[in-house]
């Protein structure tokens, strides 16, 4: 079946800092990946659809320049969260489907990310 | 805006137990359903979905979930649950012609031995 890598898995940051979290689909070229955050207790909530070769689409409330986002390839999507403060950690999740709206998508593992 | 209820936020069964989680969702349209689900320190899964045609749906594992459109739900089922079964379910939905994923905040079930 279809994989999808996260890394890390952890990571504990200072304030201020940035961190780069990678998202790799495995065994399938991923035309789409989605980013996703989920705080305790609660759903999963979108944050940005990344789209190889473009710019990612960013839902609203989400700030563009704190949380990076790079689709340079079909198998790689990057979030980078820029200087990290304690309220973004969080759970992040990514997500990719092969093409076409109607394909599930594969998660990775998720990231615990905490500031500091 | 698109939503998606899930009313149980914690399930506490027995070993054969039957089980029923419930979903329901806001959207007047067509919709695409999927229920996944997450084990202890594993990813998310992809336990059944439904896109049309016969509305009650079978997936992995024993389960199944039935669609209903005039309730506007989509429940997931298993007659008899082990407890292997321990996880967190999300319900989720996308509508007709975009990509985006709407999650339920999911329901954490625990299976007792």
């Amino acid at each position: 079946g279809a994989v999808v890598s996260q890394h890390p898995s952890r990571v504990i940051c200072k304030s201020g800092t940035s961190v780069k979290i990678e998202c790799r689909s495995l065994d399938f070229q991923a035309t789409t990946m989605f980013w996703y955050r989920q705080f305790p207790k609660q759903s999963l909530m979108l944050m940005a659809t990344s789209n190889e070769g473009s710019k990612a689409t960013y839902e609203q409330g989400v700030e563009k320049d704190k949380f990076l986002i790079n689709h340079a390839s079909l198998t790689l999507s990057t979030l980078t969260v820029t200087s990290a403060h304690p309220e973004d950690s969080s759970f992040y999740i990514c997500s990719a489907r092969v093409i076409g709206y109607n394909s599930p998508l594969h998660f990775g593992n998720g990231t615990r990310l905490t500031v500091t | 805006a698109q939503s998606v209820s899930q009313h149980n936020h914690h399930v506490i069964l027995s070993e054969a137990a039957s089980l029923e989680l419930g979903c329901n969702y806001s959207y007047g349209g067509t919709v695409n359903l999927f229920w996944y689900v997450q084990y202890p320190g594993q990813h998310l899964q992809l336990l059944l979905k439904y896109f049309s045609g016969d509305p009650l749906v079978k997936g992995i594992k024993g389960f199944e979930a039935e669609f209903i459109k005039s309730k506007f739900s989509f429940n997931l089922r298993k007659p008899s649950v082990q407890w292997s079964d321990t996880a967190e379910y999300f319900c989720a939905v996308t509508t007709s012609g975009t990509y985006k994923y709407i999650f339920g905040t999911g329901t954490r079930l625990k299976v007792l031995a």
